[in-house]
């Protein structure tokens, strides 16, 4: 069974701090999601990396793929209130099984 | 833009109900997911549907039941409401069976 972990689980900062959220598993995936979802609300997808050392960048998001294909990061540049959620990972593996998703890190961000 | 709908936001039932849940995407999207949400448990599948009266067995499936019909419309049957099927129930699509998921808004449910 493929499993991945998210650290930390809680995280609370300051407006203009910068922070890192994991995603960790001994498996290997051919790709991974990150999501965000807010109060009241499904999900949304962030970004989708493939390859393996892969750094993708949204605006203050710099999310990373590790070279083994089995961890990502997502880091958040000089944080904002508007970035306050859930942020999940979800890993997908052979195609034949639905994505594997992490419990979630959820992110406070005070003004 | 894809849109998936679900028919409640917020629903109470009482213990031993049969509870109706209805999702509904507008992308011709193959694949449906159901998933519950509880604190400090993520997201936890319920069933998937890969086809039109398709369905498997996510992880959690003990006390539900699924219907797919038409290919834009899945529903998830909670048989016999029980306490603990209290929790935020959430419906996906996606093109692939591991493809970015759209996902509904949710459904609070409450079981008393």
């Amino acid at each position: 069974t493929q499993l991945l972990e998210q650290s930390p689980q809680f995280l609370s900062i300051q407006e203009g701090e910068n922070l890192t959220v994991y995603c960790n598993s001994s498996s290997v995936f051919s790709s991974l999601q990150w999501y965000r979802q807010e109060p009241g609300e499904g999900p949304v997808l962030l970004v989708t990396v493939v390859t393996g050392g892969e750094v993708k960048k949204l605006k203050r998001l710099t999310f990373q793929f590790g070279d083994a294909r089995k961890d990502s990061s997502l880091h958040i540049t000089a944080a904002q209130p508007g970035d306050t959620g859930l942020y999940l990972c979800a890993g997908a593996g052979s195609g034949n099984t639905p994505l594997v998703f992490g419990k979630g890190t959820r992110l406070s961000v005070i003004a | 833009d894809v849109k998936v709908t679900q028919s409640s936001r917020y629903l109470v039932k009482r213990t031993g109900e049969k509870v109706f849940l209805e999702c509904v995407q507008d992308m011709d999207h193959e694949n449906m997911f159901w998933y519950r949400q509880d604190p400090g448990l993520g997201l936890r599948l319920i069933y998937f549907s890969y086809d039109v009266k398709m369905k498997e067995k996510g992880d959690i499936p003990e006390g539900y039941s699924v219907s797919r019909e038409k290919k834009e419309r899945f529903s998830l049957i909670l048989e016999s409401a029980s306490t603990n099927q209290t929790s935020m129930y959430l419906c996906a699509s996606s093109l692939g069976l591991i493809s970015p998921l759209h996902f509904g808004n949710g459904t609070r449910l409450t079981v008393t």
